[in-house]
């Protein structure tokens, strides 16, 4: 039983131009949504985050945004540059004493072109 | 540099070997998870610890073990290895607030089992 999905496994966009990662999820107890970047050979990053008490969260180029009552959260990249060029993770966390236990979806693979 | 540090970064076993994932982190982090990774599953958690002394099983336990030796160190234990256990490993720490911060991701261990 997939709690977070990505249902896009791959993405392709120009350079300059938007990207659009979306993520699903399916537990109500979810209440904070994190985006981890990986690059190949390295372990995944943290990139942004959003708390289930907000609808927005923007940091630079990155923003995120959360519906709560479609449980869908999005990343836009804005403008997009090959350097963005990585596997995209979405994950959640049920807060409380979940100690910090994440569920992940399966990834996105974004290319950017240049 | 600050972080959490894995080894090996490669290993093939035979079916049936055992063998110890080693992780550290030098950010005086309580909690420590172990998640591997495989293609269309995206990171799915093995173990975790909480903090020094406590260790709890994940989404996917069967098979493995762990042992938090110190506030710095937490290991990964394959007592007899499968084919299934061939995958990607990686070792994150986290520091409090546990329920709203990111993972620091060590870059992963490459688990080929033959």
């Amino acid at each position: 039983d997939q709690q977070v999905k990505q249902n896009s496994p791959s993405l392709s966009v120009q350079e300059g131009r938007i990207s659009i990662l979306n993520c699903d999820y399916t537990n109500s107890m979810f209440d904070y949504f994190l985006w981890y970047k990986k690059y190949p050979a390295e372990g995944p990053t943290f990139l942004i985050s959003i708390s289930s008490i907000k609808d927005k969260n923007e940091d630079g180029r990155f923003t995120v945004f959360l519906n709560k009552s479609a449980k869908h959260l999005s990343l836009h990249i804005v403008p997009s540059q090959p350097g963005d060029s990585a596997v995209y993770f979405c994950a959640a966390n049920a807060g409380g004493t979940s100690y910090g236990k994440l569920t992940f979806g399966q990834g996105t693979i974004l290319t950017v072109h240049p | 540099n600050a972080g959490v540090t894995q080894t090996p970064k490669f290993q093939v076993l035979k079916t049936g070997q055992s063998m110890t994932l080693q992780c550290a982190q030098d950010m005086n982090h309580n909690s420590m998870y172990w998640y591997r990774q495989d293609p269309g599953m995206g990171l799915r958690l093995i173990y975790y610890s909480a903090s020094e002394g406590t260790t709890d099983k994940g989404e996917v336990p069967n098979g493995y073990n762990v042992s938090r030796l110190n506030k710095r160190e937490f290991s990964l234990r394959l007592e007899s290895a499968a084919p299934s256990q061939t995958s990607v490993y990686f070792c994150a720490s986290l520091r409090p607030p546990e329920s709203t911060s990111g993972y620091t991701f060590g870059s992963g261990t490459r688990l080929t089992v033959v």
